[in-house]
């Protein structure tokens, strides 16, 4: 889906070191949602946001934090205290309202431990 | 909260043979159930969905039953193709702003 842009497309993290990532969409959509996919397990997901300035915690929140400060985008930080970072992770958005419309995914960023 | 369980993790086919992947969710309230196809390396995208006031539904080659008693939906994919190779997510939702569960995923070979 060309309307969702993360960047970069890999990512090398040093110990200690907090990195974002980038989620940008021009979809126009309101959700905006945060997964990590691990080999053999899906996708769980990190943090998701229903409208601007609000957010809510996945099933894998910790060691991890977002903003939403504007409506486009919804960076994700990784922090020194997630232990375990190397994934992949994809950024994804939808316009909900009363009908359940589908997630378009980004292309993802490949997060690796230097 | 709910919990989506999906088998087989892997599935190999012989081109033109059919392919089916089960799926079974845990919340009674859920109503949305879209399926996603993600070729190796590339992102998730969406092939089929249903809702909860259907109970099958087709694309060419591609169909999704839901039986509601039963909290189980299931892909159909027929005369399966080398480009069917892929893996494929089932998930489930309550809609609107609610999160979307989604399934361990299945790996789909398809053997010319």
């Amino acid at each position: 889906d060309g309307g969702i842009t993360q960047s970069p497309k890999y990512l090398f993290r040093k110990e200690g070191q907090n990195v974002t990532l980038s989620c940008e969409q021009n979809l126009n959509h309101d959700a905006m949602y945060w997964y990590r996919q691990d080999p053999g397990q899906g996708l769980r997901l990190i943090y998701y946001s229903q409208i601007v300035n609000d957010f809510q915690k996945g099933d894998i929140a910790e060691g991890y934090s977002v903003s939403r400060e504007k409506k486009e985008s919804f960076p994700l930080t990784v922090t020194s205290a997630q232990k375990n970072p190397t994934a992949f992770y994809l950024c994804a958005s939808s316009s909900a309202g009363d009908s359940n419309q589908p997630q378009h995914f980004g292309d993802g960023t490949r997060l690796s431990i230097l | 909260g709910e919990n989506v369980e999906q088998h087989p993790s892997t599935l190999s086919v012989q081109e033109g043979d059919s392919a089916v992947i089960k799926c079974t969710y845990s919340d009674s309230a859920s109503n949305y159930f879209p399926w996603y196809k993600q070729e190796l390396g590339k992102r998730p995208q969406l092939i089929i969905d249903i809702r909860s006031n259907v109970g099958e539904k087709k694309d060419q080659r591609i169909a999704v039953t839901l039986n509601k008693t039963a909290k189980h939906f299931s892909l159909h994919i027929t005369e399966t193709q080398p480009e069917d190779s892929a893996v494929y997510f089932c998930a489930a939702s309550k809609g609107g702003y609610q999160k979307v569960t989604f399934g361990t995923g299945t790996k789909l070979q398809v053997i010319p």
